[in-house]
């Protein structure tokens, strides 16, 4: 059974630094692993996807990275700003199938 | 596009009755999907289809749930009846056809429902 795991459950840090927030999966037959923003109360914003045969995906300040064979990705967000506060999910897509199972997510909080 | 649009955005109801939720996806996407999200147990796939047929439903948590896609533009969420277990955020989700190279997935705003 596939199990998402995301390290720091929270992380705080000061306007302006570099950060990277980790994912890793228990089983390497993935089809591509998706990071996605949720502010409270809202929906899941979609910020990058990163297919299996893919290394990384940018998306201006965000840079997501993929090691299949390890099990792990990495989301580094550059320059982190007060507004990049928020809950940062992975999820990976099953190798079989089209279902998505999520990690339990990182709460960012950028402090200005 | 509107993106996916879900209905009611907030719900409250009273133990037993019969909810309803609703779930318009985006037009062309032909894999819907519907969530659950709680903080004891995060993020859970219920149960998903491909062009309106039910592939796997095993995230149903018991038969008071259920799910239906008439159509290529509307799915329905049943909780019947409903129990304050069952308070969440219900998401829907969709995504391009099975099998693209680009298969991501966009989530509706949700709904917010609490059984009292």
């Amino acid at each position: 059974k596939q199990e998402v795991t995301q390290i720091p459950a929270a992380l705080s840090v000061p306007e302006g630094e570099n950060l990277v927030l980790n994912c890793s999966f228990t089983d390497s037959a993935i089809y591509n692993l998706q990071w996605f923003r949720q502010d409270p109360g809202k929906g899941l914003t979609s910020l990058l996807l990163i297919q299996s045969s893919q290394r990384e995906q940018t998306s201006g300040r965000l840079n997501a990275s993929l090691d299949k064979s390890s099990g792990r990705s990495t989301l580094y967000i550059a320059a982190s700003q007060p507004g990049d506060s928020a809950t940062y999910l992975c999820a990976v897509r099953l190798e079989y199938g089209n279902k998505l199972v999520f990690g339990a997510g990182t709460i960012l909080r950028v402090k200005s | 596009d509107a993106g996916v649009i879900q209905s009611p955005r907030h719900e409250v109801t009273e133990m037993g009755q019969e909810v309803t939720l609703r779930c318009k996806p985006i037009s062309g996407h032909n894999s819907l999907f519907w969530y659950r999200q709680t903080m004891m147990r995060g993020l859970e796939l219920l149960i998903y289809f491909n062009n309106n047929v039910p592939i796997d439903d095993s995230g149903m948590p018991e038969d008071r749930f259920s799910a239906k896609m008439p159509n290529a533009s509307f799915s329905t969420l049943k909780i019947q009846p409903s129990e304050p277990r069952d308070s969440a955020v219900y998401f829907c989700a969709t995504g391009h056809p099975t099998g693209s190279s680009y298969n991501e997935q966009f989530f509706g705003p949700g709904t917010r429902l609490t059984v009292l």
